[in-house]
């Protein structure tokens, strides 16, 4: 079974530009997941998609990241403009629908590196 | 915001010996999973326990909730240098709808 795909690995860029990130969850999962982990921390979940819905982005900074998932199946993060404190490692992860109330496993990519200079 | 605190933020040990991460999480939730991060990589799904279980195995990994104390620890048992990663709790909140929260990680130096 293939895992989740992520790209690119490793993104550099000057402060104000914009990229893109870009991911493909394991085929059949509903849930997808992305995560800005910084430098020495844990992942901070960024927005979680049903499907193609959006079902938490309360920790997203709406006013540069944007996300979408086409057709439920890849998404893509774009930040404009980046900040230096964007620079982190963007994790994106999928999980299958739960039958129940509790959760499953997630599946992690290897992660987008940012570096905002 | 994270959800969960694990302790210590560090440790190291020599190879062979026991390691013992602790959480430490806010909310009533429905399950606990522990995942591993090696440096530079994604994270990997260890162990899951539900929220009506106290202890749970997986090979050398012993995992044990204590919902009273909102707290979990997670045990690595002879312990081996590949063991050397970065160590996460996550929560499912109850009430929630699959939002799976982070823990700010152990980092785990096993010294061969």
């Amino acid at each position: 079974e293939a895992g989740v795909a992520q790209s690119p690995r490793y993104k550099i860029i000057e402060k104000r530009q914009s990229v893109a990130f870009w991911c493909n969850p394991i085929s059949g999962h509903a849930t997808l997941y992305w995560y800005q982990q910084i430098l020495g921390q844990g992942p901070k979940l960024l927005i979680q998609f049903q499907n193609n819905g959006v079902v938490d982005d309360s920790q997203l900074p709406k006013d540069r990241f944007s996300a979408e998932r086409l057709k439920g199946v890849d998404s893509t993060l774009k930040i404009q403009p980046a900040k230096l404190e964007d620079s982190a490692v963007y994790l994106c992860a999928s999980s299958k629908d739960r039958e129940t109330l509790n959760t499953g496993e997630l599946f992690f990519g290897e992660g987008s590196r940012l570096t905002v200079l | 915001s994270q959800q969960g605190e694990e302790d210590p933020q560090a440790l190291s040990i020599q190879e062979g010996e026991n390691a013992t991460m602790n959480c430490s999480y806010k909310t009533s939730i429905n399950n606990l999973q522990w995942y591993r991060q090696n440096s530079g990589r994604g994270l990997v799904h260890l162990i899951l326990i539900r929220s009506n279980e106290r202890e749970k195995h997986s090979g050398r990994l012993r995992v044990t909730l204590d919902t009273s104390k909102k707290s979990s620890s997670l045990l690595i048992t002879a312990s081996r240098a590949a063991d050397t990663a970065s160590y996460f709790c996550a929560t499912d909140a109850r009430g929630g709808y699959q939002k799976v929260t982070f823990g700010t990680g152990t980092k785990l130096q096993v010294i061969p």
